[in-house]
């Protein structure tokens, strides 16, 4: 089984700001990693798939890069209503496995 | 408008069973794959199982594989979770989730989730 680990756990900003979030694989994945947005209450929302396709209606201030190992999730000005946690996924290997989170929270 | 809605959580003991069902609307269910998700209380999201648009390609997490049991109806245009010997370590939010294709493949992604429905498993 493939292992996700995110970082930073916690990432601390400010509305209008530059976040950059970060999801290392254990093993190659290619390019099939996918990055999803979840705020409290509500289910998971796709941002981004095969690592740097945005799904449909996302803003484009989210953009996702990387291929093998190392990937990352770039929002380039912070919204209010981007803060909340991001989890990155992999399906290049099966069983489908998720990263733990990063929390993007108000500065 | 596209919509899952899932049904069947609630409380069970260790040991017993229970059906989920996700119902779909809105689009071409037949389209799709379709995959259940799930999220213990202040954890992370975790993969359970996942179906190919015609039910040929079925896979599992190996922390629910021989317990759990996923099928689908396309006429029905719904999904379902059968889930066996319950262990407190299933309790969590189930989500029901569509693919952006309509195989398992490594390429896309689950675009379109449920609300989700709650299993609780306590004596």
């Amino acid at each position: 089984e493939i292992v996700l680990t995110q970082s930073p756990a916690t990432l601390s900003l400010s509305p209008g700001e530059r976040a950059t979030l970060s999801c290392r694989a254990s093993q190659s994945v290619g390019s099939y990693l996918a990055w999803y947005q979840q705020k409290p209450g509500q289910a998971p929302r796709l941002l981004i798939y095969d690592a740097s396709n945005r799904a449909t209606g996302i803003p484009a201030r989210f953009s996702g890069s990387g291929s093998g190992t190392d990937f990352t999730l770039t929002i380039s000005s912070l919204e209010p209503e981007d803060f909340a946690v991001y989890y990155c996924q992999q399906r290049y290997n099966w069983p489908i496995t998720f990263g733990q989170g990063t929390r993007l929270e108000i500065k | 408008e596209v919509q899952l809605v899932e049904s069947g959580g609630g409380l069970v003991q260790p040991g017993r069973s229970l059906r989920l069902s996700c119902a779909a609307s809105g689009f071409t269910f037949d389209d799709y794959a379709m995959h259940w998700v799930r999220q213990a209380p202040g954890k992370g999201l975790e993969w359970v199982s996942g179906i190919s648009w015609n039910s040929g390609n079925i896979d599992y997490a190996d922390s629910v594989k021989g317990r759990f049991t996923i099928s689908r109806d396309n006429a029905k245009k719904s999904l379902s979770l059968q889930m066996n010997s319950l262990r407190a370590e299933d309790m969590a939010l189930y989500y029901c989730a569509k693919d952006l294709y309509d195989i398992l493949t490594g390429e896309g992604g689950m675009d379109v989730w449920g609300q989700g429905t709650t299993v609780t498993v306590s004596s």
